[in-house]
C-alpha cells in the first residue's frame, strides 16, 4: 500500500506571496492532519480534516488554511508569507483516532 | 506551555547496548502515546504506541513503558544498532475531544556508535 505523499517536496517563495501544499493520504484513511516543524518549536499541530470538514485547529493565524476533497486528498494554503513561515510542513493520515502516518514533508523557504 | 517534554536533546550509546529515551507529559487527559523516529529530510516514521490502559508494549527491539502516576514514558531499544541513529519524538494524543491531534515533544537525537 502506498504511503502518504506530499507535493511539492521543496519550495522557495518570497515574503508576501502565498503557497499551496498538497497531501494524498494512505488509501482508506479519511483523516488528514497537518503539522509544522521548525528547529526551535518541534512539530506543531496546524489542523485536521475528516470527510471534508475541519474538526480541529491548532494555534496558528488565519493566514494558514486548508481543505479536504471528497477523495480525502488535502491542501494547505499559507497566504501573505512571512520569513518565520520557513519550515518543514508535514501531512499525516490515519484511519482511526490513534496512529498517524506521516508523509515526507514539504520544505518551504521564504526569502 | 509545553505539555510533552523530552528533556534530553541528545543521547549517545554504544552499539549493542540499551538506549533509553524519556518523555514527560503534563496533561492527564492524554490517553495514548506514540514514539516516532525521524531521519533528516524525511517525515517521522511510526515506531510503537501504548494506550493509557497499559503500562508496557513491546515490538521486537522496541519497548515502551508508561508510568501514569508519574506522567512519564520511556522507549527502550535493545540492542541498539547504528541504523537507529535518528531523532526520536514522543507524542501524546486524546483527551478533550481532540482525538486526532498529536502533541509532540521536541525530540531527542540518538547516536549509536559502532
Amino acid at each position: 500500500k502506498a504511503g502518504v505523499t506530499q507535493t511539492p517536496r521543496y519550495l522557495i517563495k518570497t515574503r508576501g506571496q502565498q503557497v499551496t501544499l498538497s497531501c494524498s493520504p494512505i488509501s482508506g484513511h479519511r483523516s488528514v492532519s497537518w503539522y509544522q516543524q521548525t528547529p526551535g518549536q518541534g512539530l506543531q499541530f496546524l489542523f485536521e480534516y475528516f470527510s471534508e470538514t475541519q474538526r480541529n485547529k491548532g494555534n496558528f493565524p488565519g493566514r494558514f488554511s486548508g481543505r479536504q476533497f471528497s477523495n480525502s486528498r488535502s491542501e494547505m494554503n499559507v497566504s501573505t508569507l512571512e520569513l518565520g513561515d520557513s519550515a518543514l510542513y508535514l501531512c499525516a493520515s490515519s484511519r482511526g483516532p490513534e496512529t498517524q502516518y506521516f508523509g515526507p514533508g514539504t520544505r518551504l523557504l521564504v526569502l | 506551555d509545553q505539555q510533552v517534554k523530552q528533556n534530553s536533546p541528545s543521547l549517545s550509546v554504544q552499539e549493542g547496548r540499551i538506549s533509553i529515551l524519556n518523555c514527560d507529559y503534563t496533561n492527564s487527559m492524554f490517553d495514548y502515546f506514540l514514539w516516532y523516529k525521524k531521519y533528516p529530510a524525511e517525515g517521522p516514521t511510526f515506531l510503537i504506541s501504548i494506550s493509557s490502559i497499559k503500562d508496557k508494549n513491546e515490538d521486537g527491539r522496541f519497548t515502551v513503558f508508561l508510568n501514569k502516576s508519574a506522567k512519564h514514558l520511556s522507549l527502550h531499544i535493545v540492542p541498539s544498532q547504528p541504523g537507529d541513529s535518528a531523532v526520536y519524538f514522543c507524542a501524546a494524543g486524546g483527551g478533550g475531544g481532540s482525538n486526532y491531534k498529536l502533541t509532540f515533544g521536541k525530540g531527542t537525537l540518538l547516536t549509536v556508535n559502532p
